[in-house]
């Protein structure tokens, strides 16, 4: 089983429409959750962060945790067509104290 | 911009060239990060230096060859390398340590081997 399972899409959706993009873990060390966006041609960068189960939100986006289920989720409300990229979720844990990333999602929104 | 530079931007390079990646941190962190991201693919972790030490060579084969002179630069030497090594490679650095959490990537090389 991989550790971090994520489907990669792509996902195309009309502008304003509630996107959900989820990731699926096995190891229960990971104590650190991010999701990350990359543009095409350019490097991912850190979108959210959070270390707990529960909702954490800023702005239009919502990252949840459900560590029961390992089981983490991105929402975007009202999403816009600048949203169009491929978003990576990321875990940190356990002893080696390193990143492992999902596959990415491709998101496209149109307008 | 991240605060991290590669250069260049895109390479072509035959299989039997030498070439270097560079990459460049202003942010005063103490470890980076080469990986390589396919088509399809989960980034993949290729090497990490922590405090200008080597401390993870994930396996990668010995025709890439990673160089930290200090905690602010780091090169990825290529040679005979393999069309399958076409990718886009990232560099990255993060506070170091313990203090792992939060990467900071640059916009990456795109290899073309051909």
């Amino acid at each position: 089983q991989k550790e971090v399972e994520q489907d990669p899409g792509p996902l195309s959706v009309p502008e304003g429409a509630i996107v959900s993009l989820n990731c699926t873990y096995s190891n229960s060390a990971f104590q650190y959750f991010m999701w990350y966006r990359q543009y095409s041609r350019k490097g991912p960068e850190l979108l959210m962060y959070t270390y707990s189960s529960g909702n954490k939100e800023d702005g239009r986006f919502t990252a949840q945790v459900d560590k029961s289920s390992k089981y983490i989720s991105l929402f975007i409300r009202d999403s816009q067509p600048s949203d169009s990229a491929t978003y990576l979720c990321a875990l940190f844990g356990g002893s080696n104290y390193k990143l492992t990333f999902g596959k990415g999602t491709l998101l496209t929104v149109n307008p | 911009e991240t605060g991290v530079t590669q250069t260049p931007r895109h390479l072509v390079m035959g299989m039997t060239n030498k070439k270097s990646l560079k990459c460049e941190q202003h942010l005063g962190h103490n470890a980076m990060y080469w990986y390589k991201q396919s088509a399809k693919k989960p980034l993949e972790l290729m090497f990490v230096y922590n405090f200008k030490e080597q401390t993870e060579n994930n396996s990668v084969p010995s025709r890439f060859s990673p160089e930290c002179p200090n905690s602010s630069h780091l090169f990825l030497h290529l040679h005979t390398l393999q069309p399958e090594d076409s990718a886009l490679y990232l560099c990255a650095s993060t506070i170091g340590g313990t203090q792992n959490t939060e990467a900071f990537f640059g916009q990456g090389t795109r290899l073309t081997v051909v």
